[in-house]
């Protein structure tokens, strides 16, 4: 069974710059989630998607950062504009709606803002 | 909100036993995650306990006590490839079903 995967793995820009980064979840996944994992610290959920629809985006500064799951399958998350604090890793994750808690990880991508 | 508590670091000698404590304080609390994270790699899911009592899994098992707000995972004839970052988790009731609080994870270092 393939995993999650995400592209770019690794990208720096500069800030003010804008960047996406893309997911694909796990087949048969409709939960899906982004997190950001700031050096030293745990992930932080940013935004979850069941099919197409959030679920929630408590935590998702929406000044700067936006997310689509259009066809209910593939992601994109965005940041625009990239700030220095936005380094990180961003992890994306999916899960089966019938097993919430049981998260599988993509291998993230890893941002460098200068 | 909730309020998750774990060593930053820790070191250990390889074939011996470690234990990582996590404590956490939260209000309707569903359960806890143990997750491993080897430097530069995504969590990876280790175990995931809703009752109080110990589970175990092979070298590792993982322990909660829910009235104390405390777990614990045990790491049994530890290997190099221990070495990693192990991150507590809780999920709570009435919340959005998959929406889990992490903590900053403790770094076990194993030494020949």
């Amino acid at each position: 069974e393939a995993g999650v995967a995400q592209s770019p793995r690794y990208k720096i820009i500069e800030k003010r710059q804008s960047v996406a980064f893309w997911c694909n979840p796990i087949s048969g996944h409709a939960t899906l989630y982004w997190y950001q994992q700031i050096l030293g610290q745990g992930p932080k959920l940013l935004i979850q998607f069941q099919n197409n629809g959030v679920v929630d985006d408590s935590q998702l500064p929406k000044d700067r950062f936006s997310a689509e799951r259009l066809k209910g399958v593939d992601s994109t998350l965005k940041i625009q504009p990239a700030k220095l604090e936005d380094s990180a890793v961003y992890l994306c994750a999916s899960s089966l709606v019938l097993a919430p808690d049981t998260q599988y990880f993509g291998p993230g991508t890893r941002l460098t803002v200068l | 909100g909730q309020n998750i508590d774990q060593p930053t670091e820790m070191t250990a000698t390889e074939g011996a036993i470690v234990q990582i404590n996590c404590t956490y304080q939260t209000s309707g609390f569903n359960g806890l995650f143990w997750y491993q994270q080897h430097a530069g790699e995504a969590p990876t899911f280790l175990s995931y306990n809703v009752l109080d009592g110990l589970e175990e899994k092979g070298r590792f098992s993982s322990f909660l006590s829910r009235s104390k707000g405390y777990s614990y995972l045990l790491l049994k004839e530890l290997q190099m490839k221990d070495s990693a970052s192990y991150l507590c988790a809780v999920s709570r009731r009435n919340t959005n079903a998959g929406k889990s609080t992490f903590g900053d994870g403790t770094t076990l270092t194993v030494k020949p």
